[in-house]
């Protein structure tokens, strides 16, 4: 089965502090797999993808196929970094994204 | 152009009732998706649009549902004979697609439903 878990709900950390979102993803193939964010009052946008394996405000996610996982790591969280969370596996490269149920990053002062 | 955009953006029916979105993508996308995100839930997938041809329909998409991209611009969704469980929010993304080269979907503001 295709599926994509988001383990937590809300994620709390103070300013400065590390980040790991957590994934995981369960695909038989070879998987696209992408972060996307959406701050209060915004549409659903992109934040990253695996295959550019590059950062994006200061984010990070590196795919780890042995543990069917792809995690979304800043080393220093900033407060407007305060959004959900939503890592999404895109099977055969169709599009058709399957999305995790989201994680709330909450940065406090 | 400021994006894909979605109209309603809400919409309060009684249960029994038919509702229509409409979604107008990025004027150069030729792909067309629509999914529902339901309370504490990430979107899925419904269906999608190459063009004017409906490529595929999730299982999700019950036969009172349909959908439709006449000339390969907006799409409409009709939901018909409305339940409480169809309350959610139905995004649309659009994303320019060349052979299998997955490109970027970009989403529209959503229509929350609310179905009484």
């Amino acid at each position: 089965a295709q599926r994509v878990t988001q383990p937590e709900k809300l994620l709390s950390v103070f300013k400065g502090a590390p980040v790991e979102l957590k994934c995981n993803y369960s695909y038989s193939g070879s998987p696209e797999l992408f972060w996307y964010v959406q701050y209060s009052r915004q549409r659903l946008q992109l934040l990253l993808r695996h295959i550019s394996r590059e950062s994006i405000k200061g984010f990070t996610a590196d795919l780890n196929k042995g543990e069917t996982s792809f995690h979304l790591k800043k080393p220093f969280a900033q407060e407007e970094d305060s959004a959900m969370y939503y890592c999404a596996l895109n099977p055969s490269n169709t599009g058709k994204l399957i999305f995790g149920q989201g994680t709330t990053l909450q940065v406090k002062p | 152009d400021t994006g894909v955009s979605q109209d309603p953006r809400h919409k309060i029916t009684k249960r029994g009732q038919n509702v229509t979105f409409r979604c107008d993508p990025i004027s150069e996308h030729n792909r067309l998706y629509w999914y529902r995100q339901t309370l504490g839930q990430g979107p899925e997938f419904l269906t999608y649009f190459q063009n004017e041809a409906q490529l595929e329909k999730s299982r999700l998409l019950s036969d009172r549902f349909s959908a439709e991209r006449p000339k390969g611009s907006f799409s409409t969704l009709e939901i018909q004979r409305t339940e409480q469980g169809d309350s959610a929010m139905y995004l649309c993304a659009s994303s320019r697609a060349r052979g299998k080269v997955y490109n970027e979907q970009f989403f529209g503001p959503g229509t929350r439903l609310t179905v009484l």
